[in-house]
């Protein structure tokens, strides 16, 4: 099955640092990747979609200076976290489609927590 | 994209068949009803997605009614792996179409 892996799994870091989360597609080429956030006990939120080689679109609400997304490649795209501070600790997820208009599924990695001190 | 409706949670004996009901009255023509699992401290995993017909793989069965107003998913033989939270999604066409997930039914299988 199509397997998406994510980098690194866990981070702890001090307030003010920047934080860079990776997404790999590891069997497949990822035209579409996703990025989600989640909050103890709450449900998966989407922050931004990313076409590979296209500006990401971010949902509303989520600051597009502050969570920079970068798909430069099919098989890769990063979330970095610029000025990470307490209140961004949270479970980051992404996930990975392919094709262009065939409806396949979202194939999810396995989350990066994050804890910002 | 269309709103789901699950059971906030429900029990399951560990052998027997977990029905999981899941309602999308308000589903458009082309939209999809995809079923997800997020096991603790997980990413979600994908179970299986139909459109109009009855699917079935490997993992579940999908029971999509013949107005498409709600679905069921059912684990033939839950066993304890199977406890997680469960999400009922409509998604339309498309791979760049989003995943919005609700609240999910928190599936728990018993001894």
């Amino acid at each position: 099955g199509a397997v998406v892996s994510q980098h690194p799994s866990w981070v702890i870091c001090k307030s003010g640092t920047s934080v860079k989360i990776e997404c790999r597609s590891l069997d497949f080429q990822a035209t579409t990747m996703f990025w989600y956030r989640q909050f103890p006990k709450q449900s998966l939120m989407l922050m931004a979609t990313s076409n590979e080689g296209s500006k990401a679109t971010y949902e509303q609400g989520v600051e597009k200076d502050k969570f920079l997304i970068n798909h430069a490649s099919l098989t890769l795209s990063t979330l970095t976290v610029t000025s990470a501070h307490p209140e961004d600790s949270s479970f980051y997820i992404c996930s990975a489609s392919w094709g262009a208009n065939y409806n396949q599924p979202q194939h999810f990695g396995d989350g990066t927590r994050l804890s910002i001190l | 994209d269309a709103k789901t409706t699950q059971p906030t949670s429900m029990d399951c004996a560990e052998g027997r068949a977990a029905n999981l009901p899941c309602n999308h009255s308000t589903i458009s023509g082309n939209e999809y009803v995809y079923w997800y699992r997020q096991i603790h401290s997980q990413g979600p995993q994908y179970i299986i997605h139909g459109l109009k017909n009855n699917e079935t793989n490997e993992m579940a069965s999908l029971i999509i009614t013949e107005d498409r107003k709600s679905s069921t998913l059912i684990l033939p033989h839950a066993t304890l792996r199977d406890t997680a939270v469960y999400y009922c999604i409509v998604r339309a066409t498309g791979t760049a179409s989003k995943l919005t997930f609700g609240t999910g039914t928190r599936l728990q299988v018993t001894l």
